[in-house]
């Protein structure tokens, strides 16, 4: 099993501030998918990144995948309430199954 | 986009009792979907792959027996939890990836789980 570390586990902020969320894993793979679920909720998918050194932007998302596909990141920039929910990464290799990060439960508080 | 329907939402049942879960894709063919269990504040856990026409591919710890997977056509794959215990209580959710030339680029579609309550 291919693990995905994710950090930080729990952020509280502030409406207007930004964070970044983390994904780690010393695996390389082939796509990285970025998830938010909401409590009760399925995941919904937010982007997919392929291309090592990728940038998507998604809004106040910014997300990027590492140049060497083991890692990626989620920036998110002047935080809202309604960014609130947990953030899960979740790596593709050759197999069909997606190996999914811990996740990064986030508060934004008004 | 693509959707996945989810059936019950939740739960209630006591133990030893047996709970059928649905996943049903609405607008496409998936010939797998996967089942994942998921506990307050944690991921998503792997339990198996249900591939169409065939047995499901259960993950290590998992027990295939009490956890009965049925995937009998492109739209619709069940799980059964049978003789259920306080222990099994827990979010199951099912997701389903279409046909695509790349499947490890392909985005799962999550139906929106069932919160199972044994008592």
């Amino acid at each position: 099993t291919q693990l995905l570390k994710q950090s930080p586990q729990f952020l509280s902020i502030q409406e207007g501030e930004n964070l970044t969320v983390y994904c780690n894993s010393s695996s390389v793979f082939s796509s990285l998918q970025w998830y938010r679920q909401e409590p009760g909720e399925g995941p919904v998918l937010l982007v997919t990144v392929v291309t090592g050194g990728e940038v998507k932007k998604l809004k106040r998302l910014t997300f990027q995948f590492g140049d060497a596909r083991k890692d990626s990141s989620l920036h998110i920039t002047a935080a809202q309430p309604g960014d609130t929910g947990l953030y899960l990464c979740a790596g593709g290799n050759s197999g069909y199954a997606l190996n999914f990060g811990k996740g990064t439960s986030l508060l934004v508080t008004p | 986009g693509a959707v996945v329907s989810q059936h019950p939402s939740w739960v209630i049942c006591k133990s030893g009792t047996s709970v059928k879960i649905e996943c049903r894709s609405l607008d496409f063919q998936a010939t797998t979907m996967f089942w994942y269990r998921q506990f307050p504040k944690q991921s998503l856990m792997l339990m198996a792959t249900s591939n169409e026409g065939s047995k499901a591919t259960y993950e290590q710890g998992v027990e295939k027996d009490k956890f009965l997977i049925n995937h009998a056509s492109l739209t619709l794959s069940t799980l059964t939890v049978t003789s259920a215990h306080p222990e099994d209580s827990s979010f199951y959710i099912c997701s389903a990836r279409g046909f695509d030339v790349v499947p490890y680029n392909s985005p799962l579609h999550f139906g929106n789980g069932t919160r199972l309550t044994v008592t």
